[in-house]
This record gives structure tokens, C-alpha cells and sequence, in this order.
């Protein structure tokens, strides 16, 4: 299964907001409303931020949402603080039944 | 405050083994499906295999199927990994992650990883 497609890197200041696209096919982000995001702080274990493409897990700030169109979906995150610079990967289930992530995206907060 | 600690990482030449384990605590670890997934050093991550709650189901990634094989045993609330063949491909920290009710896809719980070093 080949990797969702992602920016690699994004940037931002403080109090603006940023969108970072993940773009897959009609057998996995397309087919199902089964994507998630996921932010990684250097040598930490990955956390989940988005579900089901736009459910945030409690303790999540609501400055992270999530969205898909046809293909493609996406994170916004609003109000940029500088807590939020991370990697950010997208992740979807796929049609044959196996996971698949994004190549992942660097958010810098300039 | 559900946790999972890995164990079982270390060096490895190609060709050898390794079983990884995940200790699981803090929820009912035989209502979840569970994850491995890995990150390669400096790399992304990359979803490997995951287990029903009743060890009914199993799927893993191109990359591992037929050397990699994923276990659960509900009475000692622990997830395995045992990863036969390694080739210099595979080194990389591996996670274990529990899934949310929603779906096996969604991993909403990680442990801190464990490294696995595959070299000569």
C-alpha cells in the first residue's frame, strides 16, 4: 500500500491558522471516513488529534479540526502556538483491510 | 490512565529474530484490537500489523507478511510481536498503540516505543 501523500513542511505564526493536506485514493481516505491525525513532538510517541476525519478526543483543543473532500483530507489547526510545532501525520484504513499512513509534515511556528 | 510499555528491542543481525512484547494496564485490554507500528530513524511512520481482541483477525503490511507475526494473550493482558527474517530495513522504534472503540484504524493510546537495531 503506498503512503499518503503530505506536504512536508508547513509554517505559520503565532495566532494564524495552517491546513496540512492529506492526499490519498477512492480505496482508503476516499472510500471510508475512517482518517486520523496524529501529532509527534521530537522523540515522543505519536498522539492522537483527529478521528473518524473530524472528531477530536477529549483533552484535545478545539483548535484542531479535521475535514475531507473527495481524496483528500485535511487538518487546520487555528490560533498557532508555539507548543504546536511537531510532525503531523494523517492515517487511514484501506480497502484491504490494511493501514496506511502519510509520509508525514513538519509544522514550523515562525 | 491506560498504559503500554514495550520491551524486548536490541540489536539483531539480518536474518535473526526478536519477539517484542507490550504490557497492557489501566483498561480492559481484552474489549480492544491492537497495533504495531514503526518509525524507522529520521523516518515516518508505518502501520505493521494489528490483532482482533479475540486474536479472530489479523492483517499486517506488505513489508512484514510472512515474517512478522502478531499475538495476544488476554490472561496476561500483553500484545507480541515476533519478527523472524530481519532484514536492515526493519530497524526502527516500534510501537504498540491500542484502538479506539470506532475502529482497529484509529490508535488512540501509544507506548513509548521500543528500538530495533537489525545490523552485523
Amino acid at each position: 500500500q503506498s503512503a499518503l501523500t503530505q506536504p512536508a513542511s508547513v509554517s505559520g505564526s503565532p495566532g494564524q491558522s495552517i491546513t496540512i493536506s492529506c492526499t490519498g485514493t477512492s480505496s482508503d481516505v476516499g472510500g471510508y471516513n475512517y482518517v486520523s491525525w496524529y501529532q509527534q513532538h521530537p522523540g515522543k510517541a505519536p498522539k492522537l488529534m483527529i478521528y473518524d476525519v473530524s472528531n477530536r478526543p477529549s483533552g484535545v483543543s478545539n483548535r484542531f479540526s479535521g475535514s475531507k473532500s473527495g481524496n483528500t483530507a485535511s487538518l487546520t489547526i487555528s490560533g498557532l502556538q508555539a507548543e504546536d510545532e511537531a510532525d503531523y501525520y494523517c492515517s487511514s484504513y484501506t480497502s484491504s483491510g490494511k493501514g496506511v499512513f502519510g509520509g508525514g509534515t513538519k509544522l514550523t511556528v515562525l | 490512565q491506560v498504559q503500554l510499555v514495550e520491551s524486548g528491542g536490541g540489536l539483531v543481525k539480518p536474518g535473526g529474530s526478536l519477539r517484542l512484547s507490550c504490557a497492557a494496564s489501566g483498561f480492559t485490554f481484552s474489549d480492544y484490537y491492537m497495533s504495531w507500528i514503526r518509525q524507522a530513524p529520521g523516518k515516518g511512520l508505518e502501520w505493521v500489523s494489528y490483532i482482533s481482541s479475540s486474536s479472530s483477525y489479523t492483517n499486517y503490511a506488505d513489508s512484514v507478511k510472512g515474517r512478522f507475526t502478531i499475538s495476544r494473550d488476554n490472561a496476561k493482558n500483553s500484545l507480541y510481536l515476533q519478527m523472524n527474517s530481519l532484514r536492515a530495513e526493519d530497524t526502527a522504534v516500534y510501537y504498540c498503540a491500542r484502538a479506539r472503540a470506532s475502529g482497529w484504524s484509529t490508535f488512540g493510546s501509544w507506548g513509548q516505543g521500543t528500538l530495533v537495531t537489525v545490523s552485523s
